[in-house]
């Protein structure tokens, strides 16, 4: 069965410094990979998604990420963050297997606090 | 639109009683989700929708009954609930199922069922 795993639960960082979470998944064929984010309060949203061509994909409010397929792992960055970017952050794996199309793993979560 | 509705936003429910969620999207999309998130926890798929059809049932028990009256509509019964079933129940829909397409899931901002 397919796992996703972030390394870090809980981050802490101040306004304008570097983020960087880590995403690995165990399956070896086929994936869609995603990351989504959950601000205070409001519904899961599309940050980026990665499913073929360039292994560094950009998304929404300045975040990038990289899957690197050797390394089984799509880790998310962002250059500097901001207070808005306090959130819960999901890493999400749909492997290309038919049966399980349509099943999204979803990481345990980064949940990332900016300070002022 | 990419908008998915849900009702109610707040439901709460003794373990006798039966209650219904609904979800809806007009974006044209052929995939439907139900997920059940618990506070700090990721999503867990519970069911998935294909063209109206069951594609796909996590084994959740069977107090639990997924509908889908037609393609813009998704409904989940709930019946004889146990307390350990509170949680955010979160619809989803996406274009397709097929894997390596890069289908993202639309989430809907969920319902918050206590049962007690």
């Amino acid at each position: 069965a397919q796992s996703v795993s972030q390394h870090n639960h809980h981050v802490i960082l101040s306004e304008a410094a570097s983020l960087e979470l880590g995403c690995n998944y165990s399956y070896g064929g086929t994936v869609n990979l995603f990351w989504y984010v959950q601000y205070p309060g409001q519904h899961l949203q599309l940050l980026l998604k990665y499913f073929s061509g360039d292994p560094l994909v950009k998304g929404i409010k300045g975040f990038e990420a990289e899957f690197i397929k050797s390394k089984f792992s799509f880790n998310l960055r962002k250059p500097s963050v901001q207070w808005s970017d306090t959130a819960e952050y999901f890493c999400a794996v749909n492997a290309g297997t038919t049966d399980s199309w349509g099943k999204l793993q979803f990481g345990a979560g980064t949940q990332v606090v900016v300070t002022p | 639109d990419t908008e998915v509705t849900q009702t109610p936003k707040h439901l709460v429910m003794g373990m006798t009683n039966k209650k219904s969620l609904k979800c809806e999207q007009h974006m044209g999309h052929r995939a439907m989700y139900w997920y059940k998130q618990k506070a700090k926890k990721p999503p867990e798929l519970m069911f998935v929708y294909s063209y109206e059809k069951l594609s796909i049932n996590e084994s959740v028990p069977s107090r639990f009954s997924p509908e889908c009256p037609n393609s813009s509509l998704l409904n989940l019964h709930l019946h004889a609930l146990q307390p350990e079933d509170s949680a955010l129940y979160l619809c989803a829909s996406s274009q397709d199922i097929f894997a390596g397409q890069g289908y993202e899931q639309y989430f809907g901002p969920g319902t918050r069922l206590t049962v007690t």
